[in-house]
C-alpha cells in the first residue's frame, strides 16, 4: 500500500550512541517532515524538506540532523543520543502547494534513550 | 507555551453522549486541520477548514472554523466507542510549518 514507511518501530539507545531513523514515501510527495510526540505536548516539528537537496529547521532541531538526497527518503540522524530525546518520532509527507489536503503520517518510531 | 491550545485535555463519556472539543489561538491561520490518532499509529487527517465561519460535517462529526480564523471546534454527536482516540488540531500559515495543539484524549465507554 502507498504511504509513509518508518523503520525501526522500536529502538533503545544508550546515552551518547548515534542512530538513523528511516523514512520513505512512495507517493512522490515533495514535502517531508519529522515530528516528535511527547505526552501532553502534541507533535513538535524537528526538521522539514520541500524537495531533494533542501532542508530547514523546525521548532526543535537541536540534536538532530537531516538530509534529502532523493524525493522518496528523508532520514533523521541522532548524533549523540540523550535521555531528553526519548520520544515517539513521526515522519509525514504531502504534495507541495497542497497543504489543505493534509499530511500522510508514518506509524512512528518509539525511541528510548537510557 | 503552545500556539494552539486544545481543551479539554481529557474527556471520558458514555456511549451516546455528545461532546465538543475546542482549539484556540491568538494567531490567525490560513487553514486548520483536525486529525485523529489511535495508539501505536500516526495521526490521520479528518478535515481541513480554510474559510472563516466554515462548517464541515463528516457523518457524526461537525467541524467549525471561527470567523476570525483563530479558533475551531469539533463536535461529535452520539459518540461511539469507536470514536475513542487522540484528537489533534493543527494549523498553518503561508509557510511550510504545521503547528499542532496538545491534543484531546477521548474515551467513549460502552
Amino acid at each position: 500500500n502507498a504511504g509513509v514507511t518508518q523503520t525501526p518501530k522500536f529502538q533503545v539507545l544508550k546515552t551518547g550512541q548515534s542512530m538513523t531513523l528511516q523514512c520513505a514515501q512512495d507517493m512522490n510527495h515533495e514535502y517531508m517532515s519529522w515530528y516528535r510526540q511527547d505526552p501532553g505536548m502534541g507533535l513538535r516539528l524537528i526538521h522539514y524538506s520541500v524537495g531533494a537537496g533542501i532542508t530547514d529547521q523546525g521548532e526543535v532541531p537541536n540534536g538532530y540532523n537531516v538530509s534529502r538526497s532523493t524525493t522518496e527518503d528523508f532520514p533523521l540522524r541522532l548524533l549523540s543520543a540523550a535521555p531528553s530525546q526519548t520520544s515517539v518520532y513521526f515522519c509525514a509527507s504531502r504534495p507541495m502547494g497542497q497543504g489543505a489536503r493534509g499530511y500522510t503520517f508514518g506509524s512512528g518510531t518509539r525511541l528510548t534513550v537510557v | 507555551t503552545q500556539l494552539l491550545e486544545q481543551s479539554p485535555q481529557f474527556l471520558s463519556i458514555q456511549e451516546g453522549e455528545n461532546l465538543t472539543v475546542y482549539c484556540n489561538s491568538s494567531s490567525v491561520f490560513s487553514s486548520l486541520q483536525w486529525y485523529r490518532q489511535e495508539p501505536g499509529e500516526g495521526p490521520v487527517l479528518l478535515v481541513t477548514v480554510v474559510t472563516g465561519g466554515e462548517v464541515k460535517k463528516l457523518k457524526r462529526l461537525t467541524f467549525q472554523f471561527g470567523d476570525a480564523r483563530k479558533d475551531s471546534s469539533l463536535h461529535i454527536t452520539a459518540a461511539q466507542p469507536g470514536d475513542t482516540g487522540l484528537y489533534l488540531c493543527a494549523a498553518s500559515n503561508a509557510g511550510n510549518m504545521l503547528t499542532f495543539g496538545g491534543g484531546t484524549r477521548l474515551m467513549v465507554k460502552p
